[in-house]
C-alpha cells in the first residue's frame, strides 16, 4: 500500500507566475484535501475533490484552483503568485469526504 | 481562519516526564483529530475521538474530549527526545464539508 505523494518537494517561483502542484493519493482513496500552511501556522483548507468533483471549497480566491484525475491523483494550480503564498502546500488524501486522512510531506512553495 | 486554540504554544520538558497539551474550539463536530509535524513536514495522523466518546487511548497517547467544554486534551506519557514536534488539533465538522479546521499547533520541546 503506497501513501501520498506530493512533488515536487520544494520549489521557487517570481510573483506573478503560475504554479502546479502534484499529489498522488493513497491506494483505494477516492478524495483529495489540499491545505496551505503558513510559517507558524496550522493547516488551512483550500478545497477538496471527490470523484473528480470540487466537494467545498476554503476562503481562498479564484486563482486557486484544482483538478482531480480518473484515477484520484490531484493538481494544485496558483495563477498570479503573490508573496503571501509562500508557504507549505499539504495533500491528504482519504476514503470519502469524511474518512481517515493521509497526509504527504508536503510541496514548499517560496515566492520572490 | 482557524477552528481552535491550542494551549500552551510552546511546551518544553525533559524525557520521562508527560505532556500535556489543550484544544477548544467553536462548532459543533463530528470528531476530533490530533496530528503531529516534524520540522514543518507533512501531517501524522495520531488519533481520532468521535464526539460521542470521552476518553481514547493509543500506546502513550491519551485523549480527552468534552464537547460541553468544546475542548480536548493530548496527554504524551513518559515523553522521549523523538516526540519533539508540533502538534495539531483538527475538528471534523457536517457542517463544514469533510474539511479539517485545524488550531494554531503546540510545539514541544522533549530535552534528552
Amino acid at each position: 500500500e503506497t501513501g501520498v505523494t506530493q512533488s515536487p518537494t520544494h520549489l521557487i517561483k517570481t510573483r506573478g507566475q503560475q504554479v502546479t502542484l502534484r499529489c498522488s493519493s493513497q491506494s483505494g482513496h477516492n478524495t483529495v484535501s489540499w491545505y496551505q500552511q503558513a510559517l507558524g501556522q496550522g493547516p488551512q483548507f483550500i478545497f477538496q475533490y471527490y470523484r473528480e468533483e470540487e466537494n467545498g471549497r476554503g476562503n481562498f480566491p479564484p486563482r486557486f484552483s484544482g483538478l482531480q484525475f480518473p484515477n484520484y491523483s490531484s493538481e494544485l494550480n496558483v495563477n498570479a503568485l503573490e508573496l503571501d503564498d509562500s508557504a507549505l502546500y499539504l495533500c491528504a488524501s482519504s476514503l470519502g469526504p469524511f474518512g481517515g486522512y493521509t497526509f504527504g510531506s508536503g510541496t514548499r512553495l517560496t515566492v520572490v | 481562519s482557524q477552528q481552535g486554540e491550542e494551549d500552551p504554544q510552546a511546551l518544553s520538558i525533559q524525557e520521562g516526564e508527560n505532556a500535556t497539551m489543550n484544544c477548544s474550539y467553536k462548532t459543533s463536530i463530528n470528531n476530533l483529530q490530533w496530528y503531529r509535524q516534524n520540522s514543518g513536514r507533512g501531517l501524522v495522523h495520531l488519533i481520532l475521538i468521535r464526539s460521542n466518546e470521552r476518553e481514547k487511548h493509543s500506546g502513550r497517547l491519551r485523549v480527552t474530549l468534552d464537547t460541553s467544554k468544546k475542548s480536548s486534551s493530548l496527554l504524551i506519557t513518559a515523553s522521549r527526545a523523538a516526540d519533539t514536534a508540533s502538534y495539531f488539533c483538527a475538528t471534523d465538522s457536517d457542517n463544514q464539508g469533510g474539511k479539517l479546521i485545524f488550531g494554531q499547533g503546540t510545539e514541544l520541546s522533549v530535552k534528552p
